[in-house]
């Protein structure tokens, strides 16, 4: 099974500081059509989570551009650019690749200095 | 626009059973895999089960593997969850997603004690 792991778990940031998130997989994310389905989601206090990005870097419909993930294969990043108060949440990493089973990073907990 | 509803969801007894319901809107049901995905109190989120488009095809997490049973209904454009011989670590919100991932619902909380 693939196991994904995520770090830090805990990451307090100051208003207006960038924000980055590591994400790693037990396996290569490369799906054999070529695509890579990593994706990352965020769930704000009492919300259902929200996907951010698909596909490692494509942000979905109104997601704010200080929103980006980059990576390959094994290792994948999500950074925020500016965090601002409404960023605050738990932001899952997820992978897509090996359907049906989902699997989703233990989650990292993002909160104001 | 996406609508999922998830119902059903409530206060059991271990060892009892429960029938969860997503109604689903705005897309086109039948073209999409659909899973179930469940959040316990304060902790991550798990994949629990997936379902192909036709129904044909079941896949299940080893946790729940034997107890938990999806099935869909296209014409009724509706998935569901049958929980049965429940465990205290089944307890959780319980969310449908169609394998697409950018779509969630409110969830429905299943909370399973004596």
């Amino acid at each position: 099974d693939v196991v994904m792991t995520q770090s830090p778990l805990s990451l307090p940031v100051t208003l207006g500081q960038p924000a980055s998130i590591s994400c790693r997989s037990s396996q290569s994310l490369v799906h054999s059509d070529g695509n890579t389905y990593l994706n990352w989601f965020q769930q704000r206090p009492g919300q259902s989570p929200r996907r951010l990005i698909y596909q490692v870097s494509n942000r979905d419909s109104g997601v704010p551009d200080r929103f980006s993930g980059s990576g390959s294969g094994t290792d994948f990043t999500l950074k925020i650019s500016r965090v601002e108060a409404e960023d605050v949440g738990v932001y899952y990493c997820m992978q897509g690749t090996h359907w049906p089973t989902w699997t989703f990073g233990q989650g990292t907990k993002v909160e104001i200095k | 626009e996406v609508q999922l509803l998830e119902s059903g969801g409530g206060l059991v007894q271990p060892g009892g059973s429960l029938r969860l319901s997503c109604a689903a809107s705005g897309f086109s049901f039948s073209s999409y895999a659909m899973s179930w995905v469940r959040q316990a109190p304060g902790k991550g989120l798990e994949w629990v089960s997936a379902i192909s488009r036709s129904g044909g095809s079941t896949y299940y997490a080893d946790s729940v593997k034997g107890r938990l049973t999806i099935s869909r209904d296209n014409s009724r454009n509706t998935l569901y969850l049958q929980m049965n011989s429940l465990r205290a670590e089944d307890t959780a919100v319980y969310y449908c997603v169609p394998d697409t991932g950018n779509d969630w619902g409110q969830g429905t909380l299943v909370t399973v004690s004596s």
